[in-house]
């Protein structure tokens, strides 16, 4: 079974502040998904990485993924109360074996103005 | 507009009711699934449809009957549920079952408070 390990759990921050966030596995995974759920809506798809060391820009949010394909950290730079929600990762499995995605628990992101 | 339309967006109903989700999307995709995301828990997969055959069904209680008419439309019907069933249910769609990469487009939801 692959498990997606989310850390910190919750996270309250003033606006303006730096956090990084974490995702890690004992599996490998094909790709790593990153998606941010709002109260009351569905996650929506941040980014996708694939390639082992890889690192995407979105505007203020860096993310990477491990040279092995295990984990991945999003980076949040200056923090803002819009960046509020629940962080999920989601590993594509190698080979396309079970061809599911997994999800990991989540990150809920509070940011104060 | 995320593409993929879930009704009702609240829904409360008895122990004894028999009530159903709806899930209709546009974007073209061919594999759809039904999730479940309770508080404090990792989203639960319940059932996957490709190409309106159920390829998955994730030991889930008989009381959750899916239906998919078409590849458009997936339904989760409803019936003597409890109220540990209470949850946020999810609709999702991607464009193909064995490609995983260009991530799930997800519904808003649907909030289920079984009383």
């Amino acid at each position: 079974t692959q498990l997606l390990e989310q850390s910190p759990q919750f996270l309250s921050i003033q606006e303006g502040e730096n956090l990084t966030v974490y995702c890690n596995s004992s599996s490998v995974f094909s790709s790593l998904q990153w998606y941010r759920q709002e109260p009351g809506e569905g996650p929506v798809l941040l980014v996708t990485v694939v390639t082992g060391g890889e690192v995407k820009k979105l505007k203020r949010l860096t993310f990477q993924f491990g040279d092995a394909r295990k984990d991945s950290s999003l980076h949040i730079t200056a923090a803002q109360p819009g960046d509020t929600g629940l962080y999920l990762c989601a590993g594509g499995p190698l080979r396309n074996a079970g061809n599911m995605l997994t999800f990991g628990g989540g990150t809920r992101l509070m940011v104060k103005p | 507009e995320t593409g993929v339309t879930q009704t009702p967006r609240h829904l409360v109903m008895g122990m004894t009711n028999k009530k159903s989700l709806k899930c209709e999307q546009h974007l073209g995709h061919n594999a759809m699934y039904w999730y479940k995301q309770s508080a404090k828990k990792p989203l639960e997969l319940m059932f996957v449809y490709s190409l309106e055959e159920r390829v998955e069904n994730n030991s889930v209680p008989s009381r959750f009957s899916p239906e998919c008419p078409n590849s458009s439309h997936l339904f989760l019907h409803l019936h003597t549920l409890q109220p540990e069933d209470s949850a946020l249910y999810l609709c999702a769609s991607s464009q193909a079952l064995y490609v995983v990469d260009y991530g799930y487009t997800f519904g808003s939801g649907t909030r289920l408070t079984v009383v």
